[in-house]
C-alpha cells in the first residue's frame, strides 16, 4: 500500500530555535497534504492544508508565520516551527491525499519537545 | 461546530474479550464517519467508514454503525487479539473534502494474552 514517510519521529530542541519536519509520499504523487497536531489529552486537530505549488491554507487560530509550510513538489511537504516555545510541544502528523483514487495516507508522526 | 468525542483510555483487555470504544459527534448536515487505527511506529490507517445514517462499516472483525438519532459511531469487536493493540481514532468529514478530518483524541487499546 501507499506509504507516507515522516521525519524525524521525535525531536527535542531549545526554546527559540526552529525545527523542520518532513513528510514524503514514497510511491505516489500527493497533490494535497495536510498537517495535524495533537496536544496531550486533546483531539488531533487540523492545522493546515497545502497544495503543491501554492500557499498553504491555515485553520483558524494557527499562526501562519510561525508554522511555515512548503509543498514544493508532489512528493514532499515540510512544516517548519519557527522560534519554537514550550507551548509548541506537541505531536505533529502529516497526511497525503492521492489525486485519482482520492485516498488518504498518514505519516507516523513527530513528537516535538521544546525545552 | 464540528467535533468528535471519544471515550477516554487507556483500555486494557484480555485476549478474546469484547471491545467497545464509544464515539459521539457533533456536526451540521450529514457527515461521513471513520475509524482510524495507529499501530506502534506506523501512520494512521483507515479501519472502516460509514457515509450515511444506519450504514455499518466493518473490517478485520471490527464494526461500527452510523446512528444519527444518537449521533454515535461506536467501535466494536467480538473477540480482540493481542495484535489489535493500537490507538484508535474516531473522525468525521463534512462534505467531500477528504483530508479535512475532525478527529477525537484517540483511545489506546492494549490486549494481553
Amino acid at each position: 500500500g501507499a506509504v507516507v514517510s515522516q521525519h524525524p519521529s521525535w525531536v527535542i530542541c531549545k526554546s527559540g530555535t526552529s525545527v523542520k519536519i518532513e513528510c514524503r509520499s514514497l510511491d505516489f504523487q500527493a497533490t494535497t497534504m495536510f498537517w495535524y497536531r495533537q496536544f496531550p489529552k486533546q483531539s488531533l486537530m487540523l492545522m493546515a492544508t497545502s497544495n503543491e505549488g501554492s500557499k498553504a491554507t491555515y485553520e483558524q487560530g494557527v499562526e501562519k508565520d510561525k508554522f511555515l509550510i512548503n509543498h514544493a513538489s508532489l512528493t514532499l511537504s515540510t512544516l517548519t516551527v519557527t522560534s519554537a516555545h514550550p507551548e509548541d510541544s506537541s505531536f505533529y502528523i502529516c497526511s497525503a491525499r492521492t489525486g485519482v483514487a482520492e485516498k488518504l495516507f498518514f505519516g507516523s508522526g513527530t513528537q516535538l519537545s521544546v525545552l | 461546530g464540528n467535533s468528535v468525542t471519544q471515550m477516554e483510555g487507556p483500555v486494557t483487555l484480555s485476549e478474546e474479550a469484547f471491545l467497545t470504544i464509544n464515539c459521539t459527534y457533533t456536526a451540521t448536515g450529514y457527515p461521513s464517519l471513520f475509524w482510524y487505527v495507529q499501530y506502534p511506529g506506523e501512520g494512521l490507517q483507515l479501519l472502516l467508514k460509514a457515509t450515511k445514517a444506519d450504514d455499518k462499516g466493518s473490517n478485520k472483525g471490527f464494526e461500527a454503525t452510523y446512528r444519527k438519532e444518537t449521533t454515535s459511531f461506536h467501535l466494536e469487536k467480538g473477540s480482540v487479539q493481542v495484535s489489535d493493540s493500537a490507538v484508535y481514532f474516531c473522525a468525521l468529514i463534512r462534505g467531500s473534502t477528504l483530508g479535512r478530518l475532525y478527529f477525537g483524541r484517540g483511545t489506546q487499546l492494549t490486549v494481553w494474552p
